[in-house]
C-alpha cells in the first residue's frame, strides 16, 4: 500500500506570495492532519480534516488554511508569505475509527526568500 | 491546552547500552501517547504507541511506560545499535486521529 504522498517536495517562494501544498493520504484513510516543523518551534499542529470538514485547528494565523476533497486528498494554502513561514510542512493520515495512529508523509520543504 | 515536555534534549549512549527518554504532559484528558523516530531528512515514523488503559507496552527492543497519575510516559530502548541514532519525539493526544501535541524531541546518538 502506498504511503502518504506530498507534493511538491521542495518549494521556494518570496515574501508576499501565496503557496498551495498537496497531500494524498494512504488509501482508505479519511483523516488528514497538517503539521509545521521548524528547528525553533518543533512540530506544531496546523489543522485536521475528516470527510471534507475541519475538525481541529491549531494556533496559526488565518493566512494558513486548508481543505479536503471527497477523495480525502487535502491541500493547505498559505497566503502573504512571511520569512518565518519557512519550514517543513508535514501531512499525516489516519484511518477512521479510534485507536488508529497517524502516518506521516515526507513533507514539503518551503523556503521563503 | 496540552503541553508536553521532553527530556533530555540530547542523549549519547554506547552501542549495547540502554536509552531512556521521558515526557510529561499537562492535560489529564489525553489518553493516546505515540512515539515517533525521525532520521535526518526523513519523515517521522511511528515506532510505538500506548493508550491510557495500558501501563506498559513492549515491541522487541523498544518499550513504553505510562503513569497517568503522574502524567508522564517514557520510552526505553535496550541494546542500542547505531541505526537507533535519530531524533525521537513523544506526543500526547485526546484521540489518536486528532491533534498531536509533540515534545521538543531528543537527539539520540549511539556510538559504536
Amino acid at each position: 500500500k502506498a504511503g502518504v504522498t506530498q507534493t511538491p517536495r521542495y518549494l521556494i517562494k518570496t515574501r508576499g506570495q501565496q503557496v498551495t501544498l498537496s497531500c494524498s493520504p494512504i488509501s482508505g484513510h479519511r483523516s488528514v492532519s497538517w503539521y509545521q516543523q521548524t528547528p525553533g518551534q518543533g512540530l506544531q499542529f496546523l489543522f485536521e480534516y475528516f470527510s471534507e470538514t475541519q475538525r481541529n485547528k491549531g494556533n496559526f494565523p488565518g493566512r494558513f488554511s486548508g481543505r479536503q476533497f471527497s477523495n480525502s486528498r487535502s491541500e493547505m494554502n498559505v497566503s502573504t508569505l512571511e520569512l518565518g513561514d519557512s519550514a517543513l510542512y508535514l501531512c499525516a493520515s489516519s484511518p477512521t475509527g479510534d485507536n488508529q495512529p497517524q502516518h506521516f508523509g515526507d513533507g514539503t520543504r518551503l523556503s521563503i526568500l | 491546552g496540552e503541553n508536553v515536555e521532553q527530556h533530555p534534549s540530547t542523549l549519547s549512549v554506547q552501542e549495547g547500552d540502554s536509552a531512556v527518554i521521558k515526557c510529561t504532559y499537562s492535560d489529564s484528558a489525553s489518553n493516546y501517547f505515540p512515539w515517533y523516530k525521525q532520521e535526518l531528512g526523513k519523515r517521522p515514523q511511528l515506532i510505538i504507541d500506548i493508550r491510557s488503559n495500558v501501563g506498559e507496552k513492549k515491541d522487541q527492543r523498544i518499550a513504553v511506560t505510562l503513569n497517568k497519575t503522574a502524567k508522564h510516559f517514557s520510552l526505553h530502548i535496550t541494546e542500542t545499535q547505531p541505526e537507533d541514532s535519530a531524533v525521537y519525539f513523544c506526543a500526547a493526544s485526546i484521540d489518536s486521529w486528532g491533534k498531536l501535541q509533540f515534545g521538543a524531541g531528543t537527539q539520540v546518538v549511539v556510538t559504536p
